[in-house]
């Protein structure tokens, strides 16, 4: 377990529909960071919240947002789902001024049908 | 978005058999970390690096940080079926807030 904790582990929705995945990050960690992994690609950076403050911005398309809440939860929402949507969404965390590195999630894997 | 380059994108190996890969940067970079990803899981840091010619080891696996700073490399002795996974290099620079990960090497091992 790495701490950081990600829900749902799985999901399956349909075309055109909007979801929610969620991060609890770290104890003690205050940046959150998402990335979107389509099958057999890299790690593509979405957004970072420090603080709950948006810190960073990566390619992360119109129909997604994200916030990082007083409790530093932070959630991810998807709308206007595709099927190239269907990836998997990892959530990492780290504490202030990255050095050591981001502590991944186990990730949720978003099937769009 | 941005990404580092790694070589080889995927390879084969032989039980036992030793595994290098490396990761090129067009920036110089101040940190490098090494990452590993089994089936169906997040990525695991393996090792971290802070300075320029520093080598570092963590059981079987040893990395380096360039001398130039734009590279990295890891290495992994005898591997055994487990070694699995995909393997993230990833750096920063010196004044950035985030991390730039690699494409990634596909390791798979034959017994």
């Amino acid at each position: 377990d790495s701490g950081v904790t990600q829900t749902p582990k799985h999901l399956i929705t349909a075309t055109g529909q909007r979801v929610t995945l969620r991060c609890s990050p770290r104890s003690g960690d205050l940046s959150v960071y998402w990335y979107q992994q389509s099958l057999d690609q890299g790690l593509q950076f979405l957004i970072q919240y420090y603080n709950g403050e948006e810190r960073a911005k990566g390619n992360i398309l119109e129909r997604f947002s994200a916030q990082q809440f007083p409790d530093l939860h932070s959630e991810l929402n998807l709308s206007s789902l595709e099927l190239g949507d269907s990836a998997l969404y990892f959530c990492a965390s780290s504490v202030a001024g990255e050095v050591g590195g981001y502590t991944f999630g186990s990730g949720t894997r978003l099937t769009v049908v | 978005g941005q990404q580092l380059n790694q070589s080889p994108q995927s390879m084969f190996i032989q039980e036992g058999e030793d595994v290098s890969m490396n990761c090129t940067s067009s920036s110089i970079f101040n940190t490098w970390l090494w990452y590993k990803q089994d089936p169906g899981e997040g990525p695991v840091l393996l090792i971290a690096l802070y300075k320029a010619g520093e080598l570092t080891s963590n059981g079987r696996l040893t990395a380096q940080f360039g001398i130039t700073r734009k590279d990295s490399f890891l290495n992994i002795s005898a591997s055994i079926p487990s070694d699995v996974g995909i393997y993230f290099c990833a750096g920063r620079s010196t004044g950035t807030y985030k991390y730039i990960f690699g494409t990634g090497t596909r390791l798979k091992v034959l017994a």
